[in-house]
């Protein structure tokens, strides 16, 4: 069973930080998706990541896949209050998508 | 842009009580999907659909039951509630033939089973 791993759980700072969050798998994945949960909503999605090595950017949010596409990261810059949510890392599995459990944030004002 | 409908959004269930859980999507998607997510987890997906006619089972189907008999509809039932079913349940949908394909997702049922 191929299993995701998010860190940290949890992390909650000021507003104006930096932050990073990650995603490690077992195994080697194909492709890679970051999802937002904002409270009382469903997941959407950040973005795909597919190329070992790649870097994509969505405005202050920088998501990188690692080169032995094994693992991922998202970087946020100068947080805002906007960015509270759970971010969430899903692979394609054999038959299904796989989701991490995912990093709660929060942005303090 | 309706997109995901999920209905109801909340609901208090006896236990032993049944209720089913719809799910509609306007998207003309193939692919549909029922997720659990229990407080601070992820998603665990319940059953799946990649058209009507075809339901298979994901990682925790035990207690629960799907149909497909449109491609616009989707859902899940509860036949005997039990406890551990209190959860937030997510249906999504997705179009076919794209390995990295989105994920659409409703805006999630809260079921709590007392």
């Amino acid at each position: 069973t191929q299993l995701l791993e998010q860190s940290p759980q949890f992390l909650s700072i000021q507003e104006g930080e930096n932050l990073t969050v990650y995603c490690n798998s077992s195994s080697v994945f194909s492709s890679l998706q970051w999802y937002r949960q904002e409270p009382g909503e469903g997941p959407v999605l950040l973005v795909t990541v597919v190329t070992g090595g790649e870097v994509k950017k969505l405005k202050r949010l920088t998501f990188q896949f690692g080169d032995a596409r094994k693992d991922s990261s998202l970087h946020i810059t100068a947080a805002q209050p906007g960015d509270t949510g759970l971010y969430l890392c899903v692979i394609q599995g054999a038959q299904k998508l796989v989701f991490g459990q995912g990093t709660r944030l929060t942005i303090n004002p | 842009n309706a997109g995901v409908t999920q209905t109801p959004k909340f609901r208090i269930l006896k236990i032993g009580q049944s209720m089913t859980l719809q799910c509609a999507q306007d998207m003309n998607h193939n692919y549909m999907y029922w997720y659990r997510q229990d407080p601070g987890m992820g998603l665990k997906l319940i059953y799946y659909s990649v058209g009507a006619g075809i339901t298979d089972k994901g990682e925790v189907p035990n207690g629960y039951n799907v149909s497909r008999s449109t491609t616009e509809d989707f859902p899940l039932r509860l036949e005997l509630a039990a406890p551990s079913q209190t959860s937030v349940y997510f249906c999504a949908s997705a179009p076919p033939g794209q390995v990295t394909g989105e994920l659409f997702f409703g805006e999630g049922s809260r079921l709590t089973v007392l």
